[in-house]
């Protein structure tokens, strides 16, 4: 079964605006990680995030970590056009047993930025 | 340049008829991985490969086969495919299998019709 989960299913923006994202998660996690997927393309790695951070940034991507409710937000700066596509979280098991090589991704969210 | 390369891209096939799709990265990563992509399930893991001559199923591993011969290539292979395997796969690797921590490296994937 899906570990994250993404929220809102779809989002759809101006050129400029802030997008936020985000996941929620059902168990405790070590880490997680956000990827983002272009139209007919392979999932492309853009931030990880550990259990014992609150934020990161990366370029135009902030990205938060709250372990205590079970959830994370994506937040890109200033959209442009070329941020269009479908974001997903992904998390470990966290303490449910062995998690070595498994990877749980969410449903993701489509993201459209209009010019 | 630094890949997973996923063969064929697309494929339209009868049911029952053998299939076998190929992922090779040159990477030198230990780690290896195959997910099935579906509309409104997100990505859920096939089989995973932590090293040469070691695989393990992950969440959905009915109805496919793995192997893992070569450092290199983990070819997914349908014995007798069905149309409820019909979906989007992507292959993908990193240098261990601690997944958690580190970013994973997607191949464009593979659009599978089953007829």
């Amino acid at each position: 079964s899906q570990q994250g989960e993404e929220d809102p299913q779809a989002l759809s923006i101006q050129e400029g605006e802030n997008a936020t994202m985000n996941c929620s998660y059902k168990t405790s996690i070590n880490n997680l990680q956000w990827y983002r997927q272009n139209s007919g393309r392979g999932l492309v790695h853009l931030i990880l995030i550990r259990s014992n951070e609150r934020e990161k940034h990366s370029g135009r991507l902030r990205v938060t970590l709250d372990t205590s409710k079970k959830s994370s937000s994506l937040l890109i700066t200033a959209s442009r056009a070329a941020d269009t596509a479908s974001y997903f979280c992904a998390t470990d098991g966290g303490d449910r047993g062995s998690t070595l090589g498994r990877l749980y991704f969410g449903r993701g969210t489509q993201l459209t930025v209009w010019p | 340049e630094a890949q997973v390369t996923q063969n064929p891209r697309y494929l339209i096939t009868v049911t029952g008829k053998k299939l076998t799709v190929t992922c090779s990265q040159n990477m030198n990563h230990e780690y290896m991985s195959w997910y099935r992509q579906d509309p409104g399930l997100g990505l859920r893991q096939i089989y995973y490969s932590m090293n040469v001559e070691v695989t393990d199923k992950g969440d959905v591993p009915e109805g496919y086969k793995v192997s893992r011969k070569e450092k290199r290539n983990f070819p997914l292979i349908l014995e007798s495919p069905s149309p409820n395997q019909t979906s989007l796969y992507f292959c993908a690797s990193s240098y261990t299998g601690d997944v958690s921590n580190q970013p994973q490296h997607f191949g464009d994937g593979t659009r599978l019709s089953i007829l």
